[in-house]
């Protein structure tokens, strides 16, 4: 099936800190998107990417879409503890029609250690 | 701004009951989804609803069922609550087109004891 590999599964870090994140497939995706879930709340959008080898920066957090088009990574420079959440990527499913679900990643929870 | 809204953030039922979870859209969105969430398991898919009265099941319908009579509605209904039902359940939707992003409500806490 269509899944996303998303590593590491947690990471726990000291404040200031630089943070790398990805999220690998065996299938092809067309536009990869990466969410941040704030603990109790829902998954917020913080940057989508549309093409292969696209760079998209938001503020601290820098994405991008992997060449092959089977990954994407995330990083987060000079971590604060509000970075604290899970992270998410996610991207069409193909093989649903018209592509009408996504497929998530597992998953990366991050801490920030002041 | 996409509003997503779920009518709970917390909720608490007895085992057996019947249980209603709502979620409301404001943005014309086709399709709508609900999701559960527990620990080290991700965002599992439930049920999903790409037009009124239209739904499909998810990976984990077993036990759940769906409700979509108006476009900007879509309930999920939980027909005899069990205590592995305690989880984040998640609502979201998204607007047609393949490389659409999906908007999340705040998420539902439901306990059953």
């Amino acid at each position: 099936g269509q899944q996303l590999n998303q590593s590491p599964q947690s990471m726990f870090i000291q404040e200031g800190e630089d943070v790398s994140m990805n999220c690998t497939s065996s299938s092809i995706f067309n536009t990869w998107l990466w969410y941040k879930q704030d603990p109790g709340e829902g998954p917020v959008l913080l940057i989508a990417l549309y093409k292969a080898g696209e760079l998209t920066s938001n503020g601290r957090l820098t994405a991008q879409f992997g060449i092959t088009r089977k990954d994407s990574f995330l990083n987060i420079s000079a971590s604060i503890p509000s970075d604290v959440g899970i992270y998410f990527c996610a991207g069409p499913k193909i093989s649903s029609g018209s592509a009408r679900q996504l497929t998530f990643g597992s998953g990366t929870q991050l801490t920030v250690l002041p | 701004d996409v509003k997503v809204t779920q009518s709970s953030r917390y909720l608490v039922k007895r085992t057996g009951e019947k249980v209603f979870l709502e979620c409301v859209q404001d943005m014309d969105h086709e399709n709508m989804f609900w999701y559960r969430q527990d620990p080290g398991l991700g965002l599992r898919l439930i049920y999903f609803s790409y037009d009124v009265k239209m739904k499909e099941k998810g990976d984990i319908p077993e036990g759940y069922s769906v409700s979509r009579e108006k476009k900007e509605r879509f309930s999920l209904i939980l027909e005899s609550a069990s205590t592995n039902q305690t989880s984040m359940y998640l609502c979201a939707s998204r607007p047609g087109g393949v490389n659409t992003e999906a908007f999340f409500g705040q998420g539902t806490r439901l306990t059953v004891v």
